[in-house]
């Protein structure tokens, strides 16, 4: 079946906008999480969604990045007022949410705030 | 802080030689232990994954793991590679008590010259 999608698959922006980036996971998965891939920090956990339960933020660098799951499904990670830090690649995942488990990793999002 | 280390950041070897990538992971409890592969343009993909039951794991494309309990390890090996085994490789820990989370080491870049 087809697996985790996101888009735009790459997106340049300017210094102070908002973005909005979107994941699509493998259909039946109820847990969706939310990684960044960088150069200085490597591959870093933000946000994780499990079913109806509340999200585990913990990962989030700060309040202006946010991120919702719409219908159990589709997410949306926000970053407002951009950052040149904030250049990186985001990853969507997406797994079984039932226990013990593997994650299934999408292509990512590669951005870039000039 | 739980951490996860991979001890080397790039390896080059041979065809036909030898592999083995080590990770050590920083959590007293129960952990599931991973190792993801990147190929050049590829997004991630998983090797293999330990939960429990037998610490020596095979998975894909001829890789094996062992877990060590006592060392804190999941080293990755793969007795001869191949030109094709040319990615940045992952190991990546579930740790029991930050949920289905995944901490992940900085990462190893093997090249493999033909």
């Amino acid at each position: 079946g087809a697996g985790v999608s996101q888009s735009p698959s790459n997106k340049v922006t300017e210094k102070g906008k908002d973005v909005e980036l979107r994941c699509d996971p493998i259909s039946g998965h109820t847990a969706l999480y939310w990684y960044r891939q960088s150069l200085g920090q490597g591959l870093e956990f933000l946000i994780y969604f499990q079913g109806n339960s509340a999200p585990d933020k913990s990962g989030l660098p700060s309040d202006r990045f946010s991120a919702e799951r719409t219908g159990g499904s589709v997410s949306t990670l926000t970053i407002q007022r951009t950052q040149q830090e904030d250049s990186a690649v985001y990853l969507c995942a997406s797994s079984m949410g039932t226990g013990q488990e593997t994650q299934y990793f999408g292509p990512g999002t590669r951005l870039l705030v000039l | 802080a739980q951490s996860v280390s991979q001890h080397n950041h790039h390896v080059i070897l041979s065809e036909a030689a030898s592999l083995e990538l080590g990770c050590n992971y920083s959590y007293g409890g129960t952990v599931n232990l991973f190792w993801y592969v990147q190929y050049p343009g590829q997004h991630l993909q998983l090797l293999l994954k330990y939960f429990s039951g037998d610490p020596l794991v095979k998975g894909i494309k001829g890789f094996e793991a062992e877990f060590i309990k006592s060392k804190f390890s999941f080293n990755l090996r793969k007795p001869s590679v191949q030109w094709s085994d040319t990615a940045e490789y992952f190991c990546a820990v579930n740790m029991g008590a930050a949920g289905n989370k995944l901490t992940f080491g900085g990462g190893t870049r093997v090249l493999v010259k033909p």
